[in-house]
C-alpha cells in the first residue's frame, strides 16, 4: 500500500534555530500535501495544503513566514520552522493524497525547542 | 466551515467489552474516514464511508454512516488491550474539491486488562 516516510521522527533544537521536516511518498506520487500540528492530547489541527509545483495554502491563523512548506516534486514536501520557539515544540504530521482517493500519513515528528 | 464532534472524548473500559465512539458533523459528510492513533504517532487508516447507511467492518471494529450523513459511529466488539489508543474521525469539507482533511477532537480509547 501507499506509504509516507517522514523524517526524522524527532529532533530537539535551540531557540532562534530553523528545522527541516521531509516527507516522501514512497510508492506514489502525492499531488497534494497537508501538513498538521498536533498539541498533547488535542486533535490533528490542519497548517496548510501544498501543491506540487505551486505555493502552499495556509489555514487561518498559521504564519506562512514561519512555517515554510515546499513541494517541489511530486515525491518530496518539506516543513520548515524557522526562528524556532519553544512555543512551536509540538508534534508535526504530513499527509498525502495522489491520484487515488484516500489520504496516507507519515509517522510524525516530535519538536522540542530549548 | 464544517466542524466535526466525537463523543466521548475519553473512555475505558474492561477488557471484553464493547464501545462505541461517536462523530458528529454540522454539515453534510460526502467522505467520513475514521483513523487510529498511538499517542505520539501515525495515523493508521481504519475505515472510509461515503452513501448514507453504509456500514464496514474490520475485524471487531465497525463503522456506520447514517442516513442522512451527518453522524458516524464506530463500534469495537469485544474490545481487548490492542484497541487502546485515540480514535479520530476526518471529514473533507469540500468534498473532492480542496481535498483536505479535518478532525474531530478525537476520543481516547483505554482498555484495562
Amino acid at each position: 500500500g501507499a506509504v509516507v516516510s517522514q523524517h526524522p521522527s524527532w529532533v530537539i533544537c535551540k531557540s532562534g534555530t530553523s528545522v527541516k521536516i521531509e516527507c516522501r511518498s514512497l510508492d506514489f506520487q502525492a499531488t497534494t500535501m497537508f501538513w498538521y500540528r498536533q498539541f498533547p492530547k488535542q486533535s490533528l489541527m490542519l497548517m496548510a495544503t501544498s501543491n506540487e509545483g505551486s505555493k502552499a495554502t495556509y489555514e487561518q491563523g498559521v504564519e506562512k513566514d514561519k512555517f515554510l512548506i515546499n513541494h517541489a516534486s511530486l515525491t518530496l514536501s518539506t516543513l520548515t520552522v524557522t526562528s524556532a520557539h519553544p512555543e512551536d515544540s509540538s508534534f508535526y504530521i504530513c499527509s498525502a493524497r495522489g491520484r487515488e482517493p484516500g489520504y496516507t500519513f507519515g509517522s510524525g515528528t516530535r519538536l522540542t525547542v530549548v | 466551515s464544517q466542524e466535526l464532534e466525537q463523543s466521548p472524548q475519553s473512555l475505558i473500559v474492561q477488557e471484553g467489552k464493547n464501545l462505541t465512539i461517536n462523530c458528529t458533523s454540522s454539515k453534510t459528510l460526502y467522505g467520513l474516514y475514521w483513523y487510529k492513533q498511538k499517542y505520539g504517532e501515525g495515523l493508521i487508516f481504519l475505515m472510509m464511508l461515503q452513501k448514507g447507511g453504509e456500514e464496514k467492518s474490520h475485524e471487531k471494529i465497525t463503522a456506520k454512516l447514517d442516513e442522512k450523513k451527518q453522524q458516524s459511529s464506530l463500534h469495537i466488539t469485544a474490545s481487548q488491550p490492542s484497541h487502546a489508543g485515540i480514535y479520530l474521525c476526518g471529514a473533507d469539507p469540500l468534498y473532492n474539491q480542496g481535498g483536505k482533511l479535518i478532525f474531530g477532537q478525537g476520543t481516547e480509547l483505554s482498555v484495562k486488562p
